[in-house]
């Protein structure tokens, strides 16, 4: 069975400019969560996802946005990027977003803002 | 807010050593709690899962314990080998899936 999978692996943009990283969950699992990781750092949760809806928020700017679709499959957008945004992007997946699940992560998507 | 620690941030030993790592969070409110192993530019594996509840967890060779009281978890690796070197981080659970990580401990085995 695949794992959670992510496009793209690398990504480079400037500053100002807008990304969208994508994320595909496991086969069956409903819930999907972003979370970023700033070189040297653990990840920081971003968001949460389950059945479409928002389930929960970092601390993270309007900046950054994401949303889910039908087939579970999610986005993650952020606009206006800064140099500090320059981090690698994890997803991860589970069956219901449960508390007592085990989260599964993808590979990561690794954006250098320039 | 929850703070989650893990000493030491670095680790070098020769292989088949046994050893262990140190995690520790401020807030005792959790649901459960993970360890993880990161290779480099790689994303995150799930090694053990202990539910608040629980005391301890095994795999293989790898033993985590908790103790929610205290805000402590240890993971013990057993026979170390080369192919353990990998960063380990720990992560609690506060609801909704939001893992609160440390920032992890970097450990090299020497063969």
């Amino acid at each position: 069975d695949a794992g959670v999978t992510q496009s793209p692996t690398h990504l480079i943009k400037t500053r100002g400019q807008q990304v969208t990283l994508r994320c595909s969950p496991i086969s069956g699992h409903k819930s999907v969560s972003w979370y970023q990781q700033v070189l040297g750092q653990g990840p920081q949760f971003i968001f949460q996802y389950y059945e479409k809806e928002e389930r929960g928020r970092g601390n993270f700017p309007d900046r950054f946005s994401a949303r889910q679709f039908p087939n579970y499959s999610s986005e993650l957008n952020v606009n206006a990027l800064l140099l500090g945004d320059s981090a690698l992007y994890l997803c991860a997946s589970s069956f219901t977003g449960g508390i007592f699940e085990t989260q599964y992560f993808g590979p990561g998507t690794r954006l250098l803002v320039l | 807010k929850q703070e989650v620690t893990q000493i030491p941030a670095a680790l070098s030993v020769p292989e088949g050593e046994n050893l262990v790592l140190n995690c520790s969070f401020t807030d005792s409110a959790i649901y459960n709690l993970q360890w993880f192993r990161q290779d480099p530019g790689k994303g995150l594996t799930s090694l053990l899962l202990i539910q608040s509840s629980q005391r301890e967890q095994t795999s293989g060779r790898l033993n985590a314990s908790l103790d929610k009281s205290s805000g402590r978890s240890t993971l013990y690796i057993a026979a170390s080998q080369p192919g353990d070197s990998a960063t380990y981080l720990c992560a609690v659970n506060e609801g909704a899936q939001k893992l609160v990580f440390g920032q992890g401990t970097r450990l090299t085995i020497n063969p």
